[in-house]
């Protein structure tokens, strides 16, 4: 099954830009989303189709996906960013569909 | 404007079986796949499979066969997850979550989440 990889934790200090990676074999051919969760809460998607921002979410937050690596970048990092960010894929290509969540990657806020 | 809203967190023994609830609003609800995600504590996100509201069949993913069971009440705009047969391990937080489409495959709203706790 297809394997998403993203680092455990990125620290940032305020007002600068946070990078966060999602890596998968060949995952550019894929759309990769991308979501926030805070301690307690339920994710809220931040990204979708690699770049898209639903309404509501600054635009601060971007991403881009390319070659082997998905990014979400994090620009003007402020101290409510700080959470857990999860990239997501769907693939489709088979006959069963499925869902696959990278690890997760802690944001801290310097 | 779309809610999700899950029942309440549960305490249930080894053994026993629990019913998780998710009670959608403010969109048609058999428009949209239904998907369940597990968080185990302190771990990342799972997800379990989903079900169509359309034709009521139920996908899921590998790990979640056997004594997980999705279904639905489309009259009253609910989606439930059966867990029989629990085990310690299966303590988690338990999210439902809207896929856009199936075309898109990212989740645009989720429930709150429920607890549930297995415990002696």
């Amino acid at each position: 099954s297809y394997v998403l990889t993203q680092p455990p934790s990125v620290s940032v200090a305020p007002g600068k830009t946070a990078r966060i990676t999602c890596g998968g074999n060949n995952i550019g051919s894929k759309s990769v989303h991308w979501y926030q969760q805070k301690p307690g809460q339920a994710p809220v998607l931040v990204i979708y189709y690699d770049s898209d921002r639903p309404s509501g979410i600054p635009e601060r937050f971007s991403g881009s996906n390319s070659g082997n690596t998905a990014t979400l970048t994090i620009s003007r990092v402020e101290a409510g960013d700080e959470a857990d960010y999860y990239c997501q894929v769907w693939d489709s290509s088979s006959d069963h569909p499925y869902v696959v969540f990278g690890g997760g990657t802690k944001l801290t806020v310097l | 404007q779309v809610q999700l809203v899950q029942s309440g967190s549960e305490l249930k023994k080894p053994g026993a079986s629990v019913k998780v609830s998710c009670k959608a609003s403010g969109y048609t609800f058999t428009s949209y796949a239904m998907n369940w995600v597990r968080q185990a504590p302190g771990q990342g996100l799972e997800w379990m499979g989903w079900i169509n509201t359309n034709t009521g069949n139920p996908t899921y993913a590998q790990g979640f066969t056997g004594r997980f069971v999705f279904s639905l009440d489309t009259s009253v705009s609910t989606a439930y997850l059966q867990i029989s047969s629990l085990k310690a391990e299966d303590t988690a937080v338990y999210y439902c979550a809207r896929m856009y489409s199936s075309s898109s495959g990212y989740f645009d709203y989720w429930g709150q989440g429920t607890l549930v706790t297995v415990s002696s």
